[in-house]
């Protein structure tokens, strides 16, 4: 029962280009989403977050979007730098319930920025 | 670096051994949180610590037990193991319990059971 579903396992991406990475969740009971980076032979890192009390979060050069009624985030970066090329992962929760701290990830999406 | 350890960074066993992975929080994290990644099933939530306590358990094998020790270390704890037990297990930490707190993940430990 995949809750958390990226569909697009993989993404290129030109310098200088946005990248637009898709997320879709079937859970109603998450409402705070995260988004996380891993490097090869690293951790996760987290990149942004987002409550459903709000449809739009940005950090810099990076913006996640929330629609709740299609259960649908993405996460845009613009501009995409080579740097940025790394498997994203979307993650949900339900903040605050029973359950806690426990983050549901969806199966990644790997972006390769080319210069 | 995120400022979790994970030991040790691999390990190779035989089916039917017993392994214990340990993972040190961030200084002031309270939650520990196991992760495990593999192949086919993507990072998957096993178990959650706060303050010594479980918090939280996702579909942990009952051959896998995990515990917070009093100085917040945690060890995660595999036995009787699987080849399908082969996989990357992230410990991570945060302040607080809730999933809206920022958790960091350590490098991971790479288990391969042969």
């Amino acid at each position: 029962d995949q809750q958390v579903k990226q569909n697009s396992p993989s993404l290129s991406v030109q310098e200088g280009r946005i990248s637009i990475l898709n997320c879709d969740y079937t859970n109603s009971m998450f409402d705070y989403f995260l988004w996380y980076k891993k490097y090869p032979a690293e951790g996760p890192t987290f990149l942004i977050s987002i409550s459903s009390i709000k449809d739009k979060n940005e950090d810099g050069r990076f913006t996640v979007f929330l629609n709740k009624s299609a259960k649908h985030l993405s996460l845009h970066i613009v501009p995409s730098q080579p740097g940025d090329s790394a498997v994203y992962f979307c993650a949900a929760t339900g903040a605050g319930g029973t359950s806690y701290g426990k983050l549901t990830f969806g199966q990644g999406t790997i972006l390769t920025v080319h210069p | 670096d995120s400022g979790v350890t994970q030991t040790p960074k691999h390990l190779i066993t035989a089916t039917g051994q017993r392994v214990t992975l340990r993972c040190s929080p961030r200084s002031g994290d309270l939650s520990v949180y196991w992760y495990q990644q593999s192949l086919d099933q993507g990072l998957q939530f096993l178990i959650q610590y706060y303050n010594g306590e479980e918090r939280a358990k996702g579909n942990i094998l009952e051959r896998f037990s995990a515990q917070q020790f009093p100085d917040l270390h945690s060890e995660l704890n595999l036995s009787s193991l699987e080849l399908g037990d082969s996989a990357l297990y992230f410990c991570a930490s945060s302040v607080g319990a809730s999933g809206d707190y920022e958790q960091y993940f350590g490098p991971g430990t790479r288990l391969t059971v042969t």
